[in-house]
């Protein structure tokens, strides 16, 4: 049973560097084509993709937010890590970690965790 | 990177009614690397389309999916009740990138 389950702060102030971390079980991410990625939800509007990991360790950034993402992993400990530099109150949304394989669509989402940016 | 643009923005239906929710790429999807999904108030998006006409197992067959290179179609036959909802597609052929949402309403 693949499982994904985020955690961080709910609320960041502007400025501050967000981390949240993604706690998984069901699969390894040091299976030949396992993936982890984070994608956000702001209030009532639309999914947005944001960074990938993969099982080789490759990493891939959204385009217009490359400059402030930073992901990781930890296979020992089946967690993936997101950093967000800079935060800004139009980054206040729902953030998502999800599992892909072979950089395919999404399988399996979490339940996402809410993070506000404010001061 | 892929823009994709869905329409209608909202669409109003009744139940047993037909809906057709379109998604167009700015540039062709490769391979049809094109997924869909619904999103229900206070949930994650759930999976059901992928390979732009692949239905995930459990999906009901009332769900379907058409299309390829740029344009591409969501198809549900009869709607129940449990089908209103926000519905998204995806495409994973050039990295990865969401379309804006159709809102699927009851009218």
């Amino acid at each position: 049973q693949v499982t994904l389950r985020e955690s961080g702060p709910a609320l960041v102030k502007p400025t501050q560097t967000l981390t949240l971390t993604c706690t998984f079980s069901g699969f390894s991410l040091s299976t030949s084509g396992m993936c982890v990625s984070w994608v956000r939800q702001p209030p009532g509007k639309a999914l947005e993709w944001l960074a990938l990991i993969d099982w080789d360790d490759d990493k891939y950034y959204s385009t217009s937010l490359k400059t402030r993402l930073t992901i990781s992993k930890d296979t020992s400990k089946n967690q993936v890590v997101l950093t967000m530099t800079n935060m800004d109150p139009v980054d206040t949304a729902t953030y998502y970690c999800a599992r892909s394989q072979g950089g395919n669509h999404i399988d399996y989402w979490g339940q996402g965790t809410l993070v506000t940016v404010s001061s | 990177e892929i823009v994709l643009t869905q329409s209608p923005g909202t669409l109003s239906l009744s139940p047993g009614e037909r809906a057709t929710l379109s998604c167009r790429a700015s540039q062709s999807v490769s391979s049809s690397y094109l997924a869909w999904y619904q999103q229900k108030p206070g949930q994650a998006p759930r999976l059901l389309i992928y390979g732009a006409s692949s239905r995930v197992t459990g999906i009901p067959d009332r769900f379907s999916g058409s299309g390829s290179g740029t344009d591409f179609t969501l198809t549900i036959s009869r709607l129940e009740p449990e089908d209103f909802a926000v519905y998204y597609c995806q495409q994973y052929g050039s990295s990865y990138s969401f379309g804006q949402g159709t809102k699927l309403e009851i009218k």
